[in-house]
């Protein structure tokens, strides 16, 4: 069965702090994407890949950064964690076919920023 | 992307079948319509999409109008476990901006009940 599995269920950590957060799929896909998921906004996405060490800006990228070094593992780092970081972290991936944008999503991390 | 209205809440009982409304009145001609889940404390899981056909797979059954100004869901025979929160989406072909960017909206919640 198709997998993404995000490396932590719940984080907390301290203002300023730097938090990676990690996602692995086992799926061979291409296209890795990181989302976060707020009441009331819905999921927002902050950046994706489209291949190995390729990277670009999604809807609110302002604050993270991203790492992709191999195929299956795709990085969300958080430089100075801030409160208003505090949220549901959704990491997906989707294999690259014309006209069906088939996301595969894992279970989430709950980051709460102090 | 075009908009899609659907209603806030619905109940249905177990063992019968679950039929989400999903208005897209404004969809152009090239969009698709998907459908997500999201069960609480987990990640969105993709259902089905199509463009102008019904389409059906193991989860759910996807009716589109024939104008595609609307569009329903399927759940054949609810189980509990399909308790969750159902999106539908309205998508234009991918392009390299575009990947990712699907727009969940507020969804309908979904209750099965014994």
């Amino acid at each position: 069965d198709v997998k993404v599995t995000q490396s932590s269920r719940y984080l907390v950590k301290r203002t300023g702090e730097k938090v990676f957060l990690e996602c692995v799929q086992d799926m061979d896909h291409e296209n890795m994407f990181w989302y976060r998921q707020d009441p009331g906004l819905g999921l927002r996405l902050i950046y994706f890949s489209y291949d190995v060490k390729m990277k670009e800006k999604g809807d609110i990228p302002e604050g993270y950064s991203v790492s992709r070094e191999k195929k299956e593992r795709f990085s969300l780092i958080l430089e100075s964690a801030s409160t208003n970081q505090t949220s549901m972290y959704l990491c997906a991936s989707s294999p690259t076919q014309e006209n069906n944008e088939k996301l595969f999503f894992g279970s989430g991390t709950q980051l709460s920023v102090l | 992307d075009a908009k899609t209205t659907q209603p806030p809440s619905m109940d249905c009982a177990e063992g019968r079948a679950a039929n989400l409304p999903c208005n897209h009145s404004t969809i152009s001609g090239n969009e698709y319509v998907y459908w997500y889940r999201q069960i609480h404390s987990q990640g969105p899981q993709y259902i089905i999409h199509g463009l102008k056909n019904n389409e059906t797979n193991e989860m759910a059954s996807l009716i589109i109008t024939e104008d595609r100004k609307s569009s329903t869901l399927i759940l054949p025979h609810a189980t509990l476990r399909d308790t969750a929160v159902y999106y539908c989406i309205v998508r234009a072909p991918l392009t390299t901006d575009s990947w990712g960017k699907l727009q969940f909206g507020a969804g309908t919640q979904v209750v099965v009940t014994p």
